[in-house]
């Protein structure tokens, strides 16, 4: 089964900073990949899919990167609301879905 | 707007049974793939479990196979959870999620459904 591999599991940033979240894969997924954002108590937000295109209505400063194995979300400049936790997810064997294990962005 | 509300959960002993379910407002509700995502506390997100469309395919995730049964209804836009032999490991939250067979993110999330297992 495929695994996706997130780094680094925890962050800690200041408001204004540049951003970066690695999402790695067990093999090559092509360009299937999805990142989320999860704020407590609340349903995970989908922000990017295919690995870099903007879910409407998510700010342009997020954005993603990569294809095959590797991947990245890119947050290009660190607003008070984008303190959460971030996932990547991958549909194997379809429809099951693999997430990976979450990052958690920290002020 | 889409929205997708579950209810059933709560606090339950150890090899007892809950039953969740998820109200869907989608105008075609049999075009989505339906599922269960878990997330225990302060844990990452878990698939548990999926059905296809026409309620014909079911699949689930090794952790609950044999305990858990997953179902729809269709007529009633409604998913269903039957979670039988609970273990503590099985407290989460559980959300539903819909997609359809050519997407490549969820496309609605639920807003989740506590499950305690606890004596």
């Amino acid at each position: 089964a495929i695994q996706l591999t997130q780094s680094p599991s925890s962050l800690s940033a200041s408001v204004g900073d540049r951003v970066t979240i690695t999402c790695r894969a067990s093999q090559g997924i092509s360009s299937a990949l999805a990142w989320y954002q999860q704020k407590p108590g609340k349903p995970p937000n989908l922000l990017i899919y295919d690995a870099s295109t903007l879910e409407r209505g998510v700010p342009s400063r997020f954005s993603g990167s990569g294809s095959g194995t590797d991947f990245t979300l890119t947050i290009s400049s660190l607003q008070p609301e984008d303190f959460a936790s971030y996932f990547c997810q991958h549909f194997h064997n379809f429809p099951a879905i693999t997430f990976g294990q979450g990052t958690r962005l920290e002020i | 707007e889409v929205q997708l509300l579950e209810s059933g959960g709560g606090l339950e002993q150890p090899g007892g049974s809950l039953r969740l379910s998820c109200a869907a407002s989608i105008f075609t509700y049999s075009d989505y793939v339906m599922s269960w995502v878990r997330q225990a506390p302060g844990k990452g997100l878990e698939w548990v479990s999926s059905i296809s469309g026409s309620g014909d395919s079911t699949y689930y995730a090794d952790s609950v196979k044999g305990r858990f049964t997953i179902s729809r209804d269709n007529s009633q836009k409604t998913l269903y959870l039957q979670m039988n032999g609970l273990r503590a490991e099985d407290t989460a939250v559980y959300h539903c999620a819909a997609y359809y067979y050519d997407s490549s993110a969820v496309d609605y999330w639920g807003q989740g459904a506590l499950v305690t297992v606890s004596s």
